[in-house]
């Protein structure tokens, strides 16, 4: 049980390209989304937290203009980097949980490379 | 201080052996820790979750938890090749913290 499905597994694109990331959660509700970013060898750095129906929160420095986040439903939550550039190549990874305390578990992530 | 800290090692013991990895955090409020496997390449994978203090096992892992020292360990026992991996500790202080991992090399 507890599986999160993401979509697609790798993208390789040109500068200025917006890029949309899918999470879905096949078999609970995920009352709470979050997307992460890890550079190589380096922990996980937690971008936004999104709950179904409302607003992304963003973490300090993340763009929101740039890093745009939708829950539209309890098992999707999408990430559009929008006007991708070099910079924001990294592993983004997505994670759901259905309730605050409980643990949150990971899709397989996408590997974005910008060139 | 950093809010969630572990060794990074590289853990280097042999297969059959028990690996003991550990991690302290800062936020006393912490309600819920975890432990995440993380193979070169690909996402995290949940191991291990502890709520209360004491001994928590499952299979070949335990998780303990000491609240008053803001401690938390992972232990393998007859740690195996494939165990070989980083492993993250994680505290839910309302958001998850998430240390730098330890390396964990089992070696045959």
């Amino acid at each position: 049980g507890a599986v999160v499905s993401q979509h697609p597994s790798w993208v390789i694109c040109k500068s200025g390209t917006s890029v949309k990331i899918e999470c879905r959660s096949l078999d609970f509700q995920a009352t709470t989304m979050f997307w992460y970013r890890q550079f190589p060898k380096q922990s996980l750095m937690l971008m936004a937290t999104s709950n179904e129906g409302s607003k992304a929160t963003y973490e300090q420095g993340v763009e929101k203009d740039k890093f745009l986040i939708n829950h539209a439903s309890l098992t999707l939550s999408t990430l559009t980097v929008t006007s991708a550039h070099p910079e924001d190549s990294s592993f983004y990874i997505c994670s759901a949980t259905w309730e605050p305390n409980q643990p949150q578990h990971f899709g397989d992530g996408t590997r974005l490379s910008i060139l | 201080q950093k809010e969630v800290e572990q060794n990074s090692g590289p853990l280097s013991v042999p297969e059959g052996a028990i690996a003991s990895l550990n991690c302290t955090y800062s936020d006393r409020g912490s309600q819920s820790f975890f432990w995440y496997r993380q193979y070169s390449g690909k996402s995290p994978e949940l191991i291990m979750f502890i709520y209360s203090n004491g001994d928590k096992e499952d299979g070949r892992f335990t998780a303990q938890l000491n609240k008053a020292s803001q401690y938390v360990s992972l232990l393998i026992r007859d740690s195996q090749p494939s165990d070989s991996a980083t492993y993250l500790c994680a505290v839910n202080t309302g958001k998850l913290i998430f240390g730098q991992g330890t390396t964990l090399q089992v070696k045959p």
